[in-house]
């Protein structure tokens, strides 16, 4: 069975620095293109970073671009999302997500991140 | 690129049959055949519901059933079920480095 399940989410002040985990099971981690995907209180769903196989290959969102530093690592099935300078229109639920074929396929259960004062 | 257009609600009667649009550009739907849409259930992650325009994954009924023509994606749920209440997003390959998946505003479908 596959399973995304974040870590990391909390209250933070704008401008203050998070990092989020997502450890990843029942899948071959390393063979998957891998998305971060946030959703606002009461929003849509926006797409915020995704990342290559072997971490080679990234890319960001503008809105959270030279903020945000998504990585991986294939040995201890995990993925991260570092971010930086967090303002309080970052606050959202964040998905860890498992892409392919350019759709999401399997989703954690989401990982709230607050930025207010 | 902007979010990909939906109405904001939908809605339908038990056993009927309702269909959710999803407008992009011809820079996203019109361009790419990665259209998919998901389903969310309040306080719950989404769910993958279609991919590729029209697949549907392993164990998603075939009541749903979706469609592309230009830059329009259509989602039909077909013999409503109290369950399908929930959030629709579409989303399509957005075709450049700083936008790879586009999301739609999101469908409220109620069941009456």
């Amino acid at each position: 069975e596959v399973q995304l399940v974040e870590s990391g989410g909390t209250l933070v002040q704008p401008g203050e620095s998070l990092r989020l985990s997502c450890a990843a099971s029942g899948f071959a981690f390393s063979s998957y293109w891998m998305h971060w995907v946030r959703q606002a209180p009461g929003k849509g769903l926006e797409w915020v970073t995704d990342i290559n196989q072997d971490g080679s290959v990234k890319f960001y969102a503008d809105s959270v671009k030279g903020r945000f530093t998504i990585s991986r690592d294939n040995a201890k099935n995990s993925l991260f999302l570092q971010m930086n300078s967090l303002r309080a229109e970052d606050t959202a639920v964040y998905y860890c997500a498992r892409g392919e074929t350019y759709a999401v396929f399997y989703w954690g259960q989401g990982a709230l991140v607050t930025v207010s004062s | 690129q902007s979010a990909l257009t939906q109405p904001p609600s939908a809605s339908g009667s038990p056993g009927q049959s309702v269909t959710i649009s999803c407008t992009g550009t011809n820079r996203d739907i019109g361009r790419y055949d990665f259209v998919s849409w998901y389903q969310q259930h309040p306080g719950r992650a989404p769910k993958l519901m279609i991919y590729e325009v029209t697949k549907r994954p392993s164990g998603v009924p075939d009541r749903f059933s979706a469609s592309k023509s230009g830059n329009t994606a259509s989602l039909t749920v077909s013999g409503l079920q109290a369950e399908d209440e929930a959030d629709y997003y579409c989303c399509s390959y957005g075709g450049s480095n700083n936008l790879i998946l586009i999301f739609g505003g999101g469908t409220k479908l109620t069941v009456l």
